[in-house]
């Protein structure tokens, strides 16, 4: 299996652009997360989906963030208009329906705002 | 909320040596699961050990083993034999039990550093 395929990896764009980030979870996961890592205040979760359903969005900052799943393949996160202190690195990731069950992660994008 | 605590910002020990990384956490749940992952430089997430809180007996992966205190709720990491490739961030995180709390909640991580 490739593993959870983000896309793109590096990303450096300015202020008041969209940004749209991209997930391929792993093929049978059901849940996928949204994360997203900075210096100040380390690996937080955006959003989760179930079954391509949002279940848990409270940790998206505001609304310039939206996330959708449009299908059991693919997820977008998208930040609309962009602002500088959105850079950071996003991670998806993807896990089967069991709690226990390991979370895996892609390799992130590094999202730079200028 | 849960949170997740993690007391040294940067660890360092010399090649072949042990060292135990630091994790507490608070929670009203009896059931829940705890992880360490791994951070290369790569940034690659990579899950190092698993504990499901019920379980009493500790967790092993080859070199790396922690100990779980449930009342105290602590969370420590053991690595064995530190070697140049486990220099890393090392992330303690939670995860609960029951659904709809299904995402992870990290610590703010440790810098391992491994002297040769």
């Amino acid at each position: 299996d490739a593993g959870v395929i983000q896309s793109p990896r590096h990303e450096v764009t300015e202020m008041g652009q969209e940004v749209t980030l991209r997930c391929k979870p792993i093929s049978g996961h059901d849940y996928l997360f949204w994360y997203r890592q900075t210096m100040m205040r380390g690996l937080e979760l955006l959003i989760y989906f179930n079954n391509n359903v949002p279940i848990d969005d409270s940790g998206m900052p505001e609304d310039r963030f939206s996330a959708k799943m449009p299908n059991a393949s693919f997820s977008t996160l998208k930040i609309q208009p962009s602002e500088p202190r959105d850079s950071a690195v996003y991670f998806c990731a993807s896990s089967l329906w069991t709690s226990n069950n390991e979370q895996f992660f892609g390799p992130g994008t590094r999202l730079t705002v200028l | 909320a849960q949170t997740v605590t993690q007391s040294q910002p940067e660890m360092s020990v010399q090649e072949a040596e042990t060292v135990t990384l630091s994790c507490t956490y608070d929670t009203s749940e009896s059931d829940y699961y705890l992880f360490w992952y791994k951070q290369p430089p790569s940034r690659q997430m990579i899950l190092v050990i698993r504990q499901e809180a019920y379980k009493q007996q500790n967790a092993t992966e080859n070199r790396f083993s922690v100990n779980f205190q449930k009342a105290a709720k602590s969370f420590s990491l053991k690595i064995s034999d530190s070697q140049l490739g486990d220099a890393a961030m090392y992330f303690c995180a939670y995860r609960s039990q029951w659904g709809g709390a299904d995402g992870l909640t990290f610590g703010k991580g440790t810098h391992l550093i491994i002297q040769p």
